[in-house]
């Protein structure tokens, strides 16, 4: 199993631009999420999914927009990046509640 | 779900034990007490959790209190690659939103 994987590993954009990070898991986990971690801080929750074609919002969604077609899949779309959203970008899943999650490498991102 | 409050750093002895304390004073009854981990700028490793009662696995101990209201975590042998921030975060399931706070600096010194 590959586990986890996110692409790109880095990512620089402009102000304005749009892009998706991509989110993938091969366990067949229901439990995906996206989190945000920021110089020097923990991670932040910033949507979630319990299963394919159901998404819920964590502590700091705007700007953001995630969809779950596939179990597999969980990408996260900023929508017109700002230099607020430079972070990195982690994205995790579980087999199902109460279980323990799985971390992706995380993506660099930098807004210019 | 409730807070945590953690040391900002701690120090060990390569070789010897790690014991990570945490607050949850809060917390209530159908949560449950989880630790991760995250070396330098990796994605968090889960490492252990617990409702009550001691559990121990190949990783760590982690020991609650019997009001619930703290845990310490114990590395028995911690060795370099030990070192890392180490989160203690208290959810309830169903659940499965994880709230990390900003962790414990743990450094083990040769």
């Amino acid at each position: 199993n590959a586990g986890v994987t996110q692409t790109p590993k880095f990512q620089v954009l402009k102000t304005g631009q749009s892009m998706t990070l991509q989110c993938a898991q091969d366990m067949n986990h229901e439990y995906m999420s996206w989190y945000r971690q920021d110089p020097g801080m923990g991670l932040r929750l910033i949507h979630y999914s319990v299963g394919a074609g159901i998404t819920d919002q964590g502590e700091v969604p705007n700007g953001y927009n995630v969809s779950r077609s596939t179990t597999e899949d969980f990408p996260l779309r900023l929508l017109s990046a700002a230099p607020s959203q430079t972070s990195v970008y982690f994205c995790a899943s579980s087999r199902n509640e109460g279980n323990e999650q799985f971390f992706g490498p995380g993506t660099r991102l930098t807004v210019l | 779900d409730a807070k945590t409050t953690q040391p900002t750093s701690m120090d060990c002895a390569e070789g010897r034990a790690a014991n990570l304390p945490c607050n949850h004073s809060t917390i209530s009854g159908n949560e449950y007490v989880y630790w991760y981990r995250q070396i330098h700028s990796q994605g968090p490793q889960y490492i252990i959790h617990g409702l009550k009662n001691n559990e121990t696995n190949e990783m760590a101990s982690l020991i609650i209190t019997e009001d619930r209201k703290s845990s310490t975590l114990i590395l028995p042998h911690a060795t370099l690659r030990d070192t890392a921030v180490y989160y203690c975060i208290v959810r309830a399931a169903p659940y499965n939103d994880m709230r990390f706070g900003a962790g414990t600096r743990l450094t083990v010194k040769p």
